[in-house]
């Protein structure tokens, strides 16, 4: 059974880079047919997949943010990491690591960590 | 971008009923669908997968069919623990995306 822990800062000010980490056990990073997902839910809009990092090492990421977003995978520590650069309130939701198994459908996901971007 | 519309928004259930949440997507996904149960304060849980396939460890009482643009899922006896929101996936193309949600209440 995967199991996956978010952590990072709860508050980050505008403009600022948004850095979280997930925390894999149970599973590695580098399994093959993974596809390790990082997915945010904000109340104004919903569950948005925000990208995901194959265990290949390629990445994929939501057009809509792709200009800001970084996934990367630290095989050493069996972790993935979620870059988000120039951070407004819009931004403010629960960030979820998550896994897919194989393409597309997701059965494994992290607790969730609240995001607030504020001043 | 693949739009995915449920309907309805929300829903009053008693216990025992028989259930069907509707999702419509923007253009043909194949059976790339698979559907979510959240709960307050918890992550969503997959319940089906291309379409139809149920997650391991879910009960049968949840059950999914559909193709091309119109999906559904259908709970055939409402138990206490569904009340829960209900949300579909889309992953037919390289942008993944999910539908605005159904809220299954307790009538």
């Amino acid at each position: 059974q995967v199991q996956l822990q978010e952590s990072g800062p709860g508050l980050v000010k505008p403009s600022e880079t948004l850095s979280l980490t997930c925390t894999v056990s149970g599973g590695s990073v580098s399994n093959g047919s993974s596809y390790w997902t990082w997915i945010r839910q904000s109340p104004g809009t919903g569950l948005e997949w925000i990208g995901y990092i194959y265990y290949s090492g390629n990445t994929n990421y939501n057009p809509s943010l792709k200009s800001r977003v970084t996934i990367s995978g630290d095989t050493s520590k069996n972790q993935f990491s979620l870059k988000l650069t120039s951070l407004t309130t819009a931004d403010t939701a629960i960030y979820y690591c998550a896994r897919g198994p194989g393409w597309g459908s997701i059965d494994s996901w992290g607790q969730g960590t609240l995001v607030t971007v504020s001043s | 971008d693949i739009q995915m519309t449920q309907s309805p928004s929300t829903l009053s259930a008693s216990v025992g009923d028989r259930v069907t949440i509707t999702c419509r997507a923007s253009q043909t996904i194949g059976t790339w669908m698979a559907w979510y149960q959240q709960k307050p304060g918890k992550a969503p849980k997959l319940l089906l997968y291309k379409a139809s396939s149920l997650q391991s460890g879910v009960p049968s009482r949840f059950s999914g069919s559909g193709s091309g643009t119109e999906f559904t899922l259908t709970i055939s006896s409402l138990q206490p623990e569904d009340f829960a929101t209900y949300y579909c996936q889309q992953y037919n193309s390289y942008l993944w995306t999910f539908g605005q949600g159904t809220k299954v209440e307790i009538k």
